[in-house]
């Protein structure tokens, strides 16, 4: 079975600031995919960022990046340069990525930016 | 081009009574994916359909539930009997590639 764990409930940051978001993750899988979400206080999810178990490099999507230690088995989440549009709760994911399409998501982290 | 779209947005009902919850994946992706949110259990999977056939439906609660999918362009989660436990927010996702999953606006569903 697949666990996600996120042990930040929540978390405050100066606006312009950068904020990392934990994530770990269990699986015995060697193939697997890991995704972040945003949802803002609107309700909908919004996809942020993935990274596949076998890329080499850290994903990057604008001021997003995603810190993979896979030994660790750590999917952190980096916001940089914040902005009081960021304020929302964030939620981390993974799912196998053979004939398996489930997501399985952590309790999530909410971020509140301070001006 | 227009995401997933969900309908209603919010729902309120008695106890007892059918619910039944409706979604248009965007047109083009081949799996859909119905979610259930509340606060004591996050996000949870219900089921999951390729191609309008039904995969996985492990994470339905109890026969109460059931979702059909008719057509490429149109899924309904239906819950008859509705009780108070079953007010939740419930998305429905759709994805073409086994990568990013597009989640519509939600359903907020209250049952009194």
């Amino acid at each position: 079975a697949q666990k996600i764990t996120q042990t930040q409930p929540g978390m405050f940051v100066q606006e312009k600031e950068a904020v990392t978001l934990d994530c770990t993750y269990d699986t015995s899988d060697q193939s697997y995919g890991l995704f972040w979400y945003k949802q803002p206080s609107s309700g909908e999810m919004i996809f942020l960022i993935y990274q596949g178990s076998y890329d080499e490099q850290n994903a990057t999507e604008g001021r997003y990046s995603l810190n993979f230690q896979k030994a660790r088995k750590s999917a952190n989440l980096v916001i940089s340069a914040s902005q009081l549009g960021d304020s929302a709760m964030y939620f981390c994911a993974m799912r196998q990525l053979h004939n398996d399409y489930k997501l399985s998501f952590g309790a999530g982290t909410t971020v509140t930016v301070r001006a | 081009d227009a995401g997933v779209i969900q309908s209603p947005r919010h729902e309120v009902t008695e106890m007892g009574q059918e619910v039944t919850l409706r979604c248009k994946p965007i047109s083009g992706h081949d799996y859909l994916f119905w979610y259930r949110q509340t606060m004591m259990r996050g996000l949870e999977l219900l089921i999951y359909f390729n191609n309008n056939v039904p995969i996985d439906d492990s994470g339905m609660p109890e026969d109460r539930f059931s979702a059909k999918m008719p057509n490429a362009s149109f899924s309904t989660l239906k819950i008859q009997p509705s009780e108070p436990r079953d007010s939740a927010v419930y998305f429905c996702a759709s994805s073409l590639l086994p990568d990013e999953q597009f989640f519509g606006p939600g359903t907020r569903l209250t049952v009194l």
